[in-house]
């Protein structure tokens, strides 16, 4: 139980483009799914955290524009990459929490997805 | 600014040997912390959530202990097998949802 998915597993796009990943709950319902990206020998770094039917919270120096979240249903939640640069080539990883119990809460998470923009 | 930090980065073993490695996180407002494996290409799965000091846990040949008052935990296989060949990454809850990550210790089992 508690499986995550998460597609695409890998994209390449140009420039000035914009690039949607999808997250889901594939077992369970999510009330709250997580964003992280993670650059090469880094640790996996929070975005935002999605609440479904309400605005993500995003963390300090994450751009909201430039990172859209929406968290239309609770087994889905999506991020699009807007006008993506090659700075934004990373992996990008979501997880989520069966319930809200808290900082002792278990994180389920998707396989990621390798952004390489060109 | 909280720092979770794990060593080794990196450890290549012979099958059959044994091992460990360590995530160090502040020792002050501890709640919980959670270890996870992460095989190449497949999503990171939860091994333990630890939450009392001097708490071990175990799941088939991978152990953890916890020490809070000194901020680590640590995180031993035994009889290491090659399918045991991930990267074991811990995280440190510092808020109610905000999980500070290690950048992990990647294990290579040889056969």
């Amino acid at each position: 139980g508690a499986v995550v998915s998460q597609h695409p597993s890998r994209v390449i796009c140009k420039s000035g483009t914009s690039v949607k990943i999808e997250c889901r709950s594939l077992d369970f319902q999510a009330t709250t799914m997580f964003w992280y990206r993670q650059f090469p020998k880094q640790s996996l770094m929070l975005m935002a955290t999605s609440n479904e039917g309400s605005k993500a919270t995003y963390e300090q120096g994450v751009e909201k524009d430039k990172f859209l979240i929406n968290h239309a249903s609770l087994t889905l939640s999506t991020l699009t990459v807007t006008s993506a640069h090659p700075e934004d080539s990373s992996f990008y990883i979501c997880s989520a929490i069966l319930t809200s119990g808290g900082r002792g809460e278990t994180q389920y998470f998707g396989p990621g997805t390798r952004l390489l923009v060109l | 600014i909280l720092n979770v930090e794990q060593s080794p980065q990196s450890l290549h073993v012979q099958e059959g040997d044994s091992t460990n490695f360590t995530c160090s996180f502040p020792s002050s407002n501890f709640y919980a912390l959670h270890w996870y494996r992460w095989e190449t290409a497949k999503s990171p799965e939860a091994l333990f959530v630890m939450t009392l000091n001097g708490d071990e846990k175990k799941k088939g040949r991978i152990s953890a202990t916890l020490n809070t008052k000194e901020g680590y935990s640590y995180l031993y296989i035994k009889g290491s097998q090659p399918e045991d060949s991930a990267t074991y990454l811990c995280a440190f809850p510092s808020g109610t949802y905000k999980y500070i990550f290690g950048t992990g210790t990647r294990l290579k089992v040889l056969a």
